[in-house]
């Protein structure tokens, strides 16, 4: 099974609307970390944000938030006031502490996001 | 602070063909990592070294070898390139590996292996 799912291969959203790009993950840890990536078309990536387990409040840095619903097992990442400089592939990612990951990061496929201007 | 750093930026190879891509941080971090991206795939882990002196497999590490030259430095070996090894090549870093740890990324390496 796929520790990381994200169903949304694409989408598109108008400049200036708020987006939410949906992640589920699959873990039996209580201690693990939740991480968004993002990859413009330059090919680099770029860390956004990151959430803990044991975190009560929703992570937030600047437009990006981290609608994080521990018992869905959902880490959706949302973007206010899109801008043109958002279209990307957002990658979220799972850090666990004793899964058989060994610790280390588990990517999902990502989506590609497109706006419009 | 140039970060990590990784050469070369592109590479085409021929079946059989060996190389080494290169890898360096400049940023005190303890761990390193390879990853290769493929079209539809995200990120797979390759190789990482939790310190220096210490590797270990990833998901993917077939057909490739590492090495971890010093702390700054982490280098991958493709011994005998096939086509499937067509892709972008990610090294990154990272401060340890607690469970809160942003990983910084090198700009990639596209190799193609014909």
């Amino acid at each position: 099974a796929q520790k990381i799912t994200q169903t949304q291969p694409g989408m598109f959203v108008q400049e200036k609307e708020a987006v939410t790009l949906d992640c589920t993950y699959d873990t039996s840890d209580q201690s693990y970390g939740l991480f968004w990536y993002k990859q413009p078309s330059s090919g680099e990536m770029i860390f956004l944000i990151y959430q803990g387990s044991y975190d009560e409040q929703n992570a937030t840095e600047g437009r990006y938030s981290l609608n994080f619903q521990k018992a869905r097992k959902s880490a959706n990442l949302v973007i206010s006031a899109s801008q043109l400089g958002d279209s990307a592939m957002y990658f979220c990612a799972m850090r666990e502490r004793y899964g058989g990951s060994q610790g280390n990061l588990i990517f999902g496929k990502g989506t590609k996001l497109s706006v419009k201007p | 602070n140039a970060g990590v750093t990784q050469t070369p930026k592109f590479q085409v190879l021929k079946t059989g063909q060996s190389m080494t891509l290169q890898c360096a941080q400049d940023m005190n971090h303890n761990s390193m990592y390879w990853y290769r991206q493929d079209p539809g795939m995200g990120l797979r882990l390759i190789y990482y070294s939790a310190s220096e002196g210490t590797t270990d497999k990833g998901e993917v590490p077939n057909g490739y070898n590492v090495s971890r030259l010093n702390k700054r430095e982490f280098s991958l070996r493709l011994e005998s390139a096939a086509p499937s090894q067509t892709s972008v090549y990610f090294c990154a870093s990272s401060v340890d590996r607690g469970l809160y740890n942003e990983q910084f990324f090198g700009p990639g390496t596209r190799l193609t292996v014909l």
